[in-house]
């Protein structure tokens, strides 16, 4: 059974930083291109990054652009998002995806002096 | 950055047809379509449908996607109190270099 589970979230201040981890299961992580996504609880779905399957092609919105950055260790069937520079209203429930096809379960990041 | 355009809310009635909408350009869906999400209050979004329309192995045949020109439509039919829910669209943004996912639209069964 296809599983991702992310991990790493947490309450962190303005300015600092965190990395949150997803660990895949069920499926070729390796062949499969894979995506971070946010929602605010309440709001709407927003795309953050993606990473091919080799890990040498990645895209950003432009909100987190110079941030954040997203790499994913294939031996280990685990994809991250290492998050620099936190903002409040990067505050949210974050989702990694693969394909934008199957859905983790999400970890909650919270930004707040 | 430009995004898709979903209506806030729909209401159908029970056993009804619903069809939602999701309005972009010809640098997302106009070129690679669009693929339907489905989200429960408190779970994680389900894909519905792929870009190319296909469904996911397991979705109903209730649900059906489709697409003319920058606009992408998802129809369910028989409408059941197990649908109410968000939808979201999605699409590559081959302009922008990025995924653009609509505000959704929040499916009222009555």
């Amino acid at each position: 059974e296809l599983q991702l589970v992310e991990s790493g979230g947490g309450l962190v201040l303005p300015g600092e930083s965190l990395r949150l981890s997803c660990a895949a299961s069920g499926f070729t992580f390796s062949s499969f291109w894979m995506h971070w996504v946010r929602q605010v609880p309440g709001r709407g779905l927003v795309w953050v990054s993606q990473i091919n399957p080799n890990g040498r092609t990645t895209d950003y919105a432009d909100s987190v652009k110079g941030r954040f950055t997203i790499s994913r260790d294939n031996s280990k069937n685990t994809l991250y998002l290492q998050m620099d520079s936190l903002r409040v209203e990067d505050t949210a429930l974050y989702y990694c995806a693969s394909d934008l096809a199957s859905w983790g379960q999400g970890t909650l990041v919270t930004v707040s002096s | 950055q430009a995004g898709l355009t979903q209506p806030p809310s729909v209401s159908t009635g029970l056993r009804q047809t619903a069809t939602l909408t999701c309005t972009g350009n010809s640098n997302n869906i106009g070129s690679g379509g669009a693929a339907w999400l489905q989200q429960h209050q408190g779970h994680p979004p389900k894909l519905l449908s792929h870009r190319d329309d296909s469904r996911p192995s397991g979705i109903s045949e209730r649900f059906s996607a489709s697409r003319s020109g920058n606009t992408a439509s998802l129809t369910i039919t028989g409408l059941q109190a197990e649908d109410e829910a968000d939808y979201y669209c999605s699409a590559w943004d081959s302009s922008l270099g990025v995924w653009v996912i609509g505000g959704g639209t929040k499916l009222t069964v009555l």
